[in-house]
């Protein structure tokens, strides 16, 4: 079965210190890997997908990238518009387009 | 695009009732999930369709959930009859099926008293 394990649950950071988000995932042939951001009240919001291990994405303070095993989402210089909870999805390469979520990490910059 | 459009935005019924989210994709997507979202489970896959057929309802919970996606620009989910466990907030999204990421809309957050 198709897993996707997120940690730390939620994180508390200051403006302007950097950290990073994890993603773990066991998943039979992985097509590809996305990263969703949510605030409260709000549908997720797509941020990033990374397809092969070795893969980098980078949208202003935020880059993702990908191993075999895991995902990490690195938060450089966070502002507090940047709190909300980050969540990790994994398709599967079943022929099914499948996202199977993680439970997310909320994370909170405090200024 | 004025991205997926879910209605209605809150709902609130009494057990026993039938309750209708609605949902109008991305113009051009192939692709249609229903979602649901709640603090214990976090999001899980209800239905996808693909060019309007479903695929896989394994995540439908009883037979009292039902979804149906008449056209490409519409699709609904029924709960018949609604029971308070039911109470979550329900996504849909709609997705390109090459592309692989899924646009969600706003959500209908349901309380079921």
């Amino acid at each position: 079965e198709d897993q996707v394990t997120q940690s730390p649950e939620a994180l508390r950071l200051q403006e302007g210190e950097s950290s990073s988000l994890n993603c773990s995932y066991t998943v039979s042939g992985l097509r590809g890997l996305f990263w969703y951001r949510q605030d409260p009240g709000k549908g997720p919001e797509f941020l990033f997908t990374l397809y092969s291990a070795g893969e980098e994405k980078e949208k202003e303070r935020l880059k993702a990238t990908l191993t075999k095993k895991e995902s990490f989402l690195h938060i450089t210089a966070p502002k507090p518009e940047d709190s909300a909870t980050y969540l990790c999805a994994v398709w599967a390469n079943t022929g099914f387009q499948k996202l199977v979520f993680g439970t997310g990490t909320r994370l909170l910059v405090s200024p | 695009d004025a991205g997926v459009i879910q209605s209605p935005r809150h709902e609130v019924t009494e057990m026993g009732q039938e309750v209708t989210l609605r949902c109008k994709p991305i113009s051009g997507h192939n692709s249609l999930f229903w979602y649901r979202q709640t603090m214990m489970r976090g999001l899980e896959l209800l239905i996808y369709f693909n060019n309007n057929v479903p695929i896989d309802d394994s995540g439908m919970p009883e037979d009292r959930f039902s979804a149906k996606m008449p056209n490409a620009s519409f699709s609904t989910l029924k709960i018949q009859p609604s029971e308070p466990r039911d109470s979550a907030v329900y996504f849909c999204a709609s997705s390109l099926f090459r592309d692989g990421e899924a646009f969600f809309g706003q959500g209908t957050r349901l309380t079921v008293v």
